[in-house]
């Protein structure tokens, strides 16, 4: 059974860094495309970066050079890391594996940047 | 990017009603296309793949049609699961990008 389960988020105040883990089971990440989207309260989805199964990356233009994407492969782990943070990155962070799009996703984790 | 236009941003309807909701897209995605769906707390679920085809567990009410740019999901006759919020999602190229959302309510 697929599995996701997110980790790591908070309250962290403007300009502060956090990195969120997702843990997966029941398959490879490492084989996988894995997603992150976000929502803002109240707000839709906005697709946040990716990670292709041969390590590429890319990020939506509101995260390009503050938000790393990574991942563990002998932890079946994926990562976000998040600098620089802003109040309106304030969301519920999902990961997910593609398959055409966001397949399986997870609970999410709850970012909140305030002061 | 490819922007995705969605609509109705809400809709009112009653239970058996027949249900449309639209996304246009700002280019030609071909078939790139997927459904889902969100209910309160939860994480998003996909209905639609592949702009029509109909993911594994679904009921078969749910109908996705469209290429190109223009793309519909249908539900044929609503129940009261299915109030919920939708988001269309092109795959076509990065980044991805979803529709502004439609939130279906109960009349």
């Amino acid at each position: 059974e697929v599995q996701l389960v997110e980790s790591g988020g908070g309250l962290v105040q403007p300009g502060g860094s956090l990195r969120l883990s997702c843990a997966a089971s029941g398959f490879t990440v490492s084989s996988n495309y894995m997603s992150w989207v976000r929502q803002a309260p109240g707000k839709g989805l906005e697709w946040v970066s990716v990670i292709y199964s041969g390590a590429g990356t890319y990020y939506a233009d509101s995260v390009k050079g503050r938000f790393t994407i990574s991942r563990d492969n002998s932890e079946n782990t994926l990562y976000l890391q998040m600098n620089t943070l802003r109040p309106e990155d304030t969301a519920v962070y999902y990961c997910t594996r593609d398959a055409t799009g966001p397949l399986y996703w997870g609970q999410g984790t709850l970012v909140t940047v305030s002061s | 990017d490819i922007q995705m236009t969605q609509s109705p941003s809400s809709l009112s309807a009653s239970v058996g009603d027949r249900v449309t909701i639209t996304c246009r897209a700002s280019q030609d995605i071909r078939n790139d296309l997927g459904w889902y769906q969100q209910k309160p707390g939860k994480a998003p679920k996909r209905l639609i793949y592949a702009a029509s085809s109909l993911q594994s567990g679904v009921p078969s009410r749910f109908r996705g049609s469209g290429s190109g740019t223009e793309f519909t999901l249908t539900i044929s006759s609503l129940q009261p699961e299915d109030f919920a919020s939708y988001y269309c999602l092109q795959h076509s190229s990065y980044p991805l990008t979803f529709g502004g959302g439609t939130k279906v309510e109960i009349k």
